[in-house]
C-alpha cells in the first residue's frame, strides 16, 4: 500500500497568516493527490484534485502543488472559517490511502 | 444539488452483521461510480470500498475484505455497505461518497454523506 505522511500533525496560525501543509508519497504517484477539509462534527469536503485543481466553489486562498512525491496545501491568507483539519490522499491506486491528518488551530 | 443520505448505524455485538443504505439525489446516480469511507472516533479517514456505476467492478481495503461487500440498486438510487463479522476495530463513522467519474472510477470523492454511526461493541 502506498502511505501517505502529513506534515506538521498541527499547526497553530493566525487569521491572515500564510500556511503550508505538505504531504508526502512512500512512491511515485503521478499527481493522483487529493485535499479535503474536515471540521468537527462533519464531513469532509473535497478541496484540491489532481495535486493542484481548484474545487468548484472553493476559494482562491487555496492551492496546491507538487515536486516528485512531496505535496503542498498552501492557504494565503487566512480566514476563521479555514480553521479545521486537512487531509491528503491518493487515488494513484487502491487502495486510495489518507494521510493522517493536519490540525490547523487559532494561536 | 448533491445530496447523499446514509442510514442504518447503530450499536451492535461483535460477530454480527449490519447493512449501511446510501441515499442519492440531485445527479444521475446511475452514472457514477461510488464510495464508502469510514472515521473511528478521533482518528483519521480510512477508505474502505469503491463500486463502478453499474456494479461490475469493485475493490476494497484489505481491513475489510471478505467480510463487507458494496452494492447497489441503480433503480432505487441507493448505494449499499453490507458489513458482517463486525469488529470492535470497525466502529466509526461511515461516509458514502460520490466520484466525479462516470463508468469507472478517478479515485477521489468530490461529494460525502453526512454519516452514519457504527459502534461494535459487546
Amino acid at each position: 500500500d502506498i502511505q501517505m505522511t502529513q506534515s506538521p500533525s498541527s499547526l497553530s496560525a493566525s487569521i491572515g497568516d500564510r500556511v503550508t501543509i505538505i504531504c508526502r508519497a512512500s512512491q511515485s504517484i503521478s499527481s493522483y493527490l487529493n485535499w479535503y477539509q474536515q471540521k468537527p462534527g462533519k464531513a469532509p469536503q473535497l478541496l484540491i484534485h489532481a495535486a493542484s485543481s481548484l474545487q468548484s466553489g472553493v476559494p482562491s486562498r487555496f492551492s496546491g502543488s507538487e515536486s516528485g512525491t512531496e505535496f503542498t496545501l498552501t492557504i494565503s491568507r487566512l480566514q476563521s472559517e479555514d480553521f479545521a483539519t486537512y487531509y491528503c490522499q491518493q487515488s494513484f491506486n487502491v487502495p486510495y490511502t489518507f494521510g493522517q491528518g493536519t490540525e490547523l488551530e487559532i494561536k | 444539488q448533491v445530496q447523499l443520505v446514509e442510514s442504518g448505524g447503530g450499536v451492535v455485538q461483535p460477530g454480527t452483521s449490519l447493512r449501511l443504505s446510501c441515499v442519492a439525489s440531485g445527479f444521475s446516480f446511475s452514472s457514477y461510480g461510488m464510495h464508502w469511507v469510514r472515521q473511528a472516533p478521533g482518528k483519521g479517514l480510512e477508505w474502505v470500498a469503491v463500486i463502478s456505476y453499474v456494479g461490475s467492478n469493485k475493490s476494497y481495503a484489505d481491513s475489510v475484505k471478505g467480510r463487507f461487500t458494496i452494492s447497489r440498486d441503480n433503480s432505487k438510487n441507493t448505494l449499499y455497505l453490507q458489513m458482517n463479522s463486525l469488529r470492535p476495530e470497525d466502529t466509526a463513522v461511515y461516509y458514502c461518497g460520490k466520484d466525479p467519474s462516470k463508468v469507472s472510477w478517478l479515485g477521489y470523492i468530490e461529494y460525502w454523506g453526512q454519516g452514519s454511526l457504527v459502534t461494535v461493541s459487546s
